[in-house]
């Protein structure tokens, strides 16, 4: 069965400290990965996606991740996070024939200033 | 643009009762979706549309029902209103019909049901 697997429920950094966040998929055959980002009381925004090609994906303020399909990850970096990185992080992943996302169940990152 | 838009941002109901949740965008968007999100269960799709006229189930479509008679609205129907469907849903378009590319999200509708 298609899945999405989030390491991480709560990450707590202090702010400069670098990020990571794992997450695992398991698909069968072409998948498309995403990044989403939700700060408090808001909608899910974007960070990042990764069809194909080069597997190091940038975002925007500053995320990466990278897509190794030997692993089945596509993990989430940021060098140096800010306190207004505070959000829930969700990886989802689309492919079959639909295409529906399937989401993480998320990870709470908390910086502390 | 005003992307996707949900209305309202917050109801209370009863146990038993019925209401529409309502989702519009204005991208011209083929896609449309609902989830529902609960604390440490991510986001978990209801029900789908990949055009006018065309819906399907998702993971969790039990007590819910939609309808897509137009490109622009996708309204998500609660049957029959039970605690378990307290939650925030949020309804999402995406440009692409073949593939689903990035999906856009509404702000959600936090419901309560007592």
């Amino acid at each position: 069965a298609q899945s999405v697997s989030q390491h991480n429920h709560h990450v707590i950094l202090s702010e400069a400290a670098s990020l990571e966040l794992g997450c695992n998929y398991s698909y069968g055959g072409t998948v498309n990965l995403f990044w989403y980002v939700q700060y408090p009381g808001q909608h899910l925004q974007l960070l990042l996606k990764y069809f194909s090609g080069d597997p190091l994906v940038k975002g925007i303020k500053g995320f990466e991740a990278e897509f190794i399909k030997s692993k089945f990850s596509f993990n989430l970096r940021k060098p140096s996070v800010q306190w207004s990185d505070t959000a829930e992080y969700f990886c989802a992943g689309a492919g079959g024939s639909q295409g529906n996302l399937i989401f993480g169940k998320g990870t709470k990152l908390s910086v502390k200033p | 643009n005003a992307g996707v838009t949900q209305t309202p941002k917050f109801q209370v109901l009863k146990t038993g009762q019925s209401m529409t949740l309502q989702c519009a965008q204005d991208m011209n968007h083929e896609y449309m979706s609902w989830y529902r999100q609960d604390p440490g269960m991510g986001l978990r799709l209801i029900h789908y549309s990949v055009g006018a006229g065309i819906t399907d189930q998702g993971e969790v479509p039990n007590g819910y029902n939609v309808s897509r008679s137009t490109t622009e609205d996708f309204p998500l129907r609660l049957l029959s209103a039970a605690p378990s469907q307290t939650s925030v849903y949020f309804c999402a378009s995406s440009p692409l019909r073949v593939r689903v590319n990035e999906q856009f999200f509404g702000p959600g509708t936090r419901l309560t049901v007592l």
